[in-house]
């Protein structure tokens, strides 16, 4: 199985502030990698397809990029309700996995 | 508006088996596969497999298979899910969400296995 490695586990930063959350393959995805923001008692919700593809309706200060093994997400300025928890998943081989999450926090 | 209903909160008796429905709605079931996921409180996602609305096809993690059975009714553009032999460490919440990209997600269902 491909492990998906999140990192930080906990990110604290100020509302304004550019934040950047990363994910690592244990081997190439292809891009096939999505992100997912999950709020306390909620369903995840998609936020980038595919590596970059912003998804409809989703604000665009996210944005994510990567290739190969290495992956980020960008919110270009913080806002008080991207507080969440926020996971990657690649759709490459199966079975399909999920990282272990990156709790953000405001400060 | 692509809509995805799952049936209420279960709490069952160990060994004992549960289905799980995932009603939807605004899209065209045949044309996607479904998702099933599983989370624990406080912990990571699993993907448990997924099924094409079209022909019933499935893909199973093999951590599941003998676990979960995934299944559909075209008819009435539902999905299911059936655990079996429940033990403690099934009590999760399980998700619903749609093809590849996980695009659109069911509320979740928590499944509490307790005697």
């Amino acid at each position: 199985d491909i492990q998906m490695t999140q990192s930080p586990s906990v990110l604290s930063a100020s509302v304004g502030d550019r934040v950047t959350l990363n994910c690592k393959a244990s081997q190439n995805i292809n891009k096939y990698l999505n992100w997912y923001q999950q709020k306390l008692g909620e369903a995840p919700k998609l936020l980038i397809y595919n590596t970059n593809n912003l998804q409809t309706g989703i604000p665009s200060r996210f944005s994510g990029s990567g290739s190969g093994t290495d992956y980020t997400l960008t919110i270009s300025s913080l806002q008080p309700e991207d507080v969440a928890t926020y996971f990657c998943f690649q759709h490459n081989s199966w079975p399909f996995t999920f990282g272990s999450g990156t709790k953000l926090e405001i400060k | 508006e692509v809509q995805l209903q799952q049936s209420g909160a279960e709490l069952v008796k160990p060994g004992a088996s549960v289905k799980l429905s995932c009603k939807t709605s605004g899209y065209t079931f045949s044309n996607y596969y479904m998702s099933w996921l599983k989370q624990m409180p406080g912990q990571n996602i699993e993907w448990i497999g997924n099924i094409y609305g079209g022909n019933g096809g499935t893909g199973y993690n093999q951590k599941f298979k003998g676990k979960a059975t995934l299944t559909v009714d075209k008819s009435s553009s539902t999905a299911y899910m059936d655990l079996s032999s429940l033990t403690s460490e099934d009590s999760a919440v399980y998700f619903c969400a749609t093809g590849p990209t996980l695009a659109y997600w069911g509320q979740g269902t928590l499944v509490t296995v307790s005697s």
